[in-house]
């Protein structure tokens, strides 16, 4: 089993709707958790840290379920801009494991 | 503050050919790692350091070499370059541990012909 799995998508949604992903992850000793945002050809850029039940930045809310194993991202009121694709992160030791990522497409 | 400095951007090798891929950061953090990233795919770990004068492998180190002899630098090293080698390479750097999320570098894109 895969230390963390994601719905690769893709997602198409039009502008303003709401969208959510979910990751999966294996090792329950993980105690951190983040959400990174990759654009075509471009490095990994932070997007949120997750280290209890959950976390909200303006129109994007991380939450982590422990008991199940699984941390989701909520995107609300897409914008045009949030095309990407998002990756899940979960550190475990000195190592991070990257989900495969998840394509978003927002459409106007 | 520059934060995490990967040179060059661009580089075609010929097969059998060798090369150093160079990263840099000035946040003083002791973590620093190397990725690939081939096309469509996710991020797989070459090496990683926690320190200076420390470094271990990943999940495909095959082909590659590290060292650490600073805390700024860690450069990847390339023997013999294959077109298996072809892809996206980002370097990367925490400060205290992995509580904190990664600052990347912008990547290094190599092609072996």
């Amino acid at each position: 089993r895969k230390e963390v799995e994601q719905d690769p998508g893709p997602f198409n949604v039009p502008e303003g709707a709401t969208v959510a992903f979910n990751c999966t992850y294996s090792n329950s000793a993980s105690q951190s958790f983040f959400w990174y945002r990759q654009d075509c050809r471009k490095e990994p850029k932070l997007l949120m840290s997750v280290y209890s039940s959950g976390n909200e930045d303006g129109r994007f809310t991380a939450q982590l379920n422990r008991a199940s194993q699984y941390i989701s991202l909520l995107i609300r009121d897409s914008k045009l801009s949030d095309s990407a694709t998002y990756l899940c992160v979960v550190p475990l030791g000195n190592q991070f494991y990257f989900g495969t990522g998840t394509s978003l497409t927002v459409i106007p | 503050n520059a934060g995490v400095t990967q040179t060059p951007k661009f580089r075609i090798l010929k097969i059998g050919q060798s090369m150093t891929l160079q990263c840099t950061q000035d946040m003083n953090h002791n973590y620093m790692y190397w990725y690939r990233q081939d096309p469509g795919m996710g991020l797989k770990l070459i090496y990683y350091s926690v320190g200076a004068g420390i470094t271990d492998k990943g999940e495909v180190p095959n082909g590659y070499n590290v060292s650490r002899s600073t805390t700024e630098d860690f450069p990847l090293r390339l023997e013999l370059a294959a077109p298996s080698q072809t892809s996206v390479y980002f370097c990367a750097s925490i400060g205290g541990g992995t509580f904190y999320g990664y600052t990347f570098g912008s990547g290094t894109r190599l092609t072996v012909v």
